[in-house]
């Protein structure tokens, strides 16, 4: 059972356009939720995150938004850069342990291809 | 700062064998974790620690074991490699925040 799922396996967009990458959840125990961008042959990297008490979070060219009714984020990169192009993961946690601890729940992945 | 390293980065195991895959940070992280990722999946969580001497199971700890005897060091343990733990393996760590990946262990179990 996928409590973090990204349905769309891959997205490709023109070098400056908008990318939107997508993530649905369906445990609503999850409260604090993560972005991460992963290149070939590399472990993922942090991107940006959102906590639950929140609905947008912006960082640079990349915004967060969360719509917890709709148990759904999204990922806005604002304009998309041809070194942008990688998997993106989504990820949650359900923070049990009072903030200190992180075990996430991934979702299977999107591949952005930024076109030049 | 070399963040979170990992050791070997290819492995090819045969059935039965048994191997240690070696993480180690340098970043004073409590938390570190085992991740999985099979080929169009995602990550899923194997074990994980919140500090030295304590360790717990994640999502996936069947045929693994762990051992946290420092702060720097999360080995994970394959006692008797079956094909189905062909995957790469991903460790990590974190103050509390995000956490920060290694490059990986490809294995493979023939």
């Amino acid at each position: 059972d996928q409590q973090v799922k990204q349905n769309s396996p891959s997205l490709s967009v023109q070098e400056g356009r908008i990318s939107i990458l997508n993530c649905d959840y369906t445990n609503s125990m999850f409260d604090y939720f993560l972005w991460y961008k992963k290149y070939p042959a590399e472990g993922p990297t942090f991107l940006i995150s959102i906590s639950s008490i929140k609905d947008k979070n912006e960082d640079g060219r990349f915004t967060v938004f969360l719509n917890k009714s709709a148990k759904h984020l999204s990922l806005h990169i604002v304009p998309s850069q041809p070194g942008d192009s990688a998997v993106y993961f989504c990820a949650a946690s359900a923070d049990r342990s009072g903030g200190s601890n992180y075990k996430l729940t991934f979702g299977k992945g999107t591949l952005l291809t930024v076109n030049p | 700062n070399a963040g979170v390293t990992q050791t070997p980065k290819f492995r090819i195991l045969k059935i039965g064998q048994s191997m240690t895959l070696q993480c180690t940070q340098d970043m004073n992280h409590n938390y570190m974790y085992w991740y999985r990722q099979d080929p169009g999946m995602g990550l899923k969580l194997i074990y994980y620690s919140v500090g030295a001497g304590i360790t717990d199971k994640g999502e996936v700890p069947n045929g693994y074991n762990v051992s946290r005897s420092t702060t720097e060091d999360f080995p994970l343990r394959l006692e008797l490699a079956a094909p189905s733990q062909t995957s790469v393996y991903f460790c990590a760590s974190s103050y509390g925040g995000a956490g920060f990946f290694g490059p990986g262990t490809r294995l493979t179990v023939l």
